[in-house]
């Protein structure tokens, strides 16, 4: 599988603040680039997903940015709330036709601050 | 949303017996899902992709012997281990890919599944 690189590791926000995790690809074939949340012991969800036909995605506060040329994308937190203290995942895959995987980026433990 | 289920959330058993693991996507079909394992503060890897009426198709460095896939139909993809050792004992996390666009993935809860 093509690597996605993910950064930081670990991130500590103050609550209010925005959180900002990059993640950047290798392989130009990938078509589909979703973000998971993930507390411990649970599941991934999925909390945003971008297509590269769009620079950015809005859903609330989290609000994906995308630079084709560059192979990389953002996910970022607008008004970070101690709720949102989890793991975050960056995930591509190519979704067209046949039926590929996700590759995930290893993660960023964000924490939020009160 | 659609909602993905696992079954059992967490499970012990000794080495060398056999576990079975099932994947249940509750609210849409899913020719395709997926098997991952999760270490510990590890990021998630993909060991196979399972295709409802056909053969698994494994990752590089993925025993297909011991870990049997079977997606007997389009809502259940089932993981078993075979002959479990120590080292097994891991996260496992399923997820079904919906059969229209924008073939989204969603992930099940998943099995904890420690060998003793």
């Amino acid at each position: 599988q093509q690597q996605v690189k993910q950064s930081p590791q670990s991130l500590i926000v103050q609550k209010g603040g925005i959180s900002i995790i990059n993640c950047a690809y290798e392989n130009t074939a990938f078509d589909y680039f979703p973000w998971y949340q993930q507390f411990p012991g649970k599941g991934p969800a999925l909390l945003i997903a971008i297509r590269p036909d769009v620079s950015e995605k809005k859903e609330g506060r989290f609000t994906i940015s995308f630079n084709k040329s560059a192979k990389q994308f953002s996910l970022h937190i607008m008004d970070s709330q101690p709720g949102d203290s989890a793991t975050y995942f960056c995930a591509a895959t190519y979704s067209g036709g046949g039926a590929d995987g996700l590759t995930f980026g290893k993660g960023t433990h964000l924490i939020i601050q009160p | 949303g659609a909602v993905v289920s696992q079954h059992p959330s967490w499970v012990i058993c000794k080495s060398g017996t056999s576990v079975k693991i099932e994947c249940r996507s509750l609210d849409f079909q899913a020719t395709t899902m997926f098997w991952y394992r999760q270490f510990p503060k590890q990021s998630l890897m993909l060991m196979a992709t399972s295709n409802e009426g056909s053969k698994a198709t494994y990752e590089q460095g993925v025993e297909k012997d011991k870990f049997l896939i079977n997606h007997a139909s389009l809502t259940l993809s089932t993981l078993t281990v075979t002959s479990a050792h120590p080292e097994d004992s891991s996260f496992y996390i399923c997820s079904a890919r919906e059969n229209r666009p924008p073939y989204e993935q969603y992930f099940g809860p998943g099995t904890r599944l420690t060998v003793t």
